[in-house]
């Protein structure tokens, strides 16, 4: 069966610090990735996804950034925070395959202070 | 209009009711259909998949879509104290990778 990870489950950092989360998934072969984000009120954001090792698509701007160093790793990066990046990150998998279901992982809460 | 629209709640019911969750969409391109429930500070989980209008059902749960209205469902039968979360619709178009998602709305259960 699959299983997916994502470290660390939570983290505080002050404004300004650099952010790197990651996430791996297991039980399967070149899964696509996603990242989302979500806050509070405002539903699931889809930041990125990736459909294979150095691909990275972007969904929307900001000073995030993603990168997919092996098939089943996916991280996510800044080099500086903001406030506005704090909430709930959500690492995701699905087969390789448009319009498939998504599994997520457990989520990462983020606090930037 | 936004895209996905869902009842954000939140929406308190005896143990044993019957509860009804919705969603209705704007992009007749949508094809395919979910529904995920998050407890509090977990991922959402899958729950119900379908692509075609009308009715699924597994166990407790039945999914409804009608495509003709842009309008789809989750029923819960029998509630209980541990669906007692929130529940996300989801929905894709044919060739898309990218989910979109309702606000979801946050039920409670009571014992």
């Amino acid at each position: 069966s699959q299983t997916i990870h994502q470290w660390p489950a939570t983290l505080v950092q002050p404004v300004g610090s650099p952010l790197s989360l990651e996430c791996t998934v297991e039980g399967t072969s070149n899964p696509n990735l996603y990242w989302y984000r979500q806050a509070a009120g405002r539903g699931l954001q889809l930041l990125f996804y990736s459909v294979g090792i150095g691909q990275i698509s972007s969904e929307v701007p900001q000073n995030l950034s993603a990168s997919r160093p092996q098939d089943r790793q996916f991280i996510l990066s800044s080099k500086k925070l903001l406030l506005s990046d704090s909430g709930f990150y959500l690492c995701a998998w699905s087969i390789q395959r448009t319009t498939d279901t998504q599994y997520f992982g457990p989520g990462t809460r983020l606090t930037v202070l | 209009q936004k895209e996905v629209e869902q009842d954000p709640g939140p929406l308190s019911v005896p143990e044993g009711a019957i509860v009804s969750l919705n969603c209705t969409y704007s992009n007749s391109a949508f094809q395919y259909f979910m529904w995920y429930r998050q407890y509090s500070r977990k991922g959402p989980e899958l729950l119900m998949y379908t692509y075609s209008s009308g009715n699924k059902e597994d166990g407790r749960f039945t999914a409804q879509v009608d495509k003709s209205s842009k309008y789809i469902s989750l029923f819960i039968r029998d509630s209980q104290p541990s669906d007692s979360a929130t529940y996300l619709c989801a929905i894709v178009g044919a060739g898309s990778y990218q989910l979109t998602f309702g606000k979801g709305t946050k039920l409670s259960v009571i014992p």
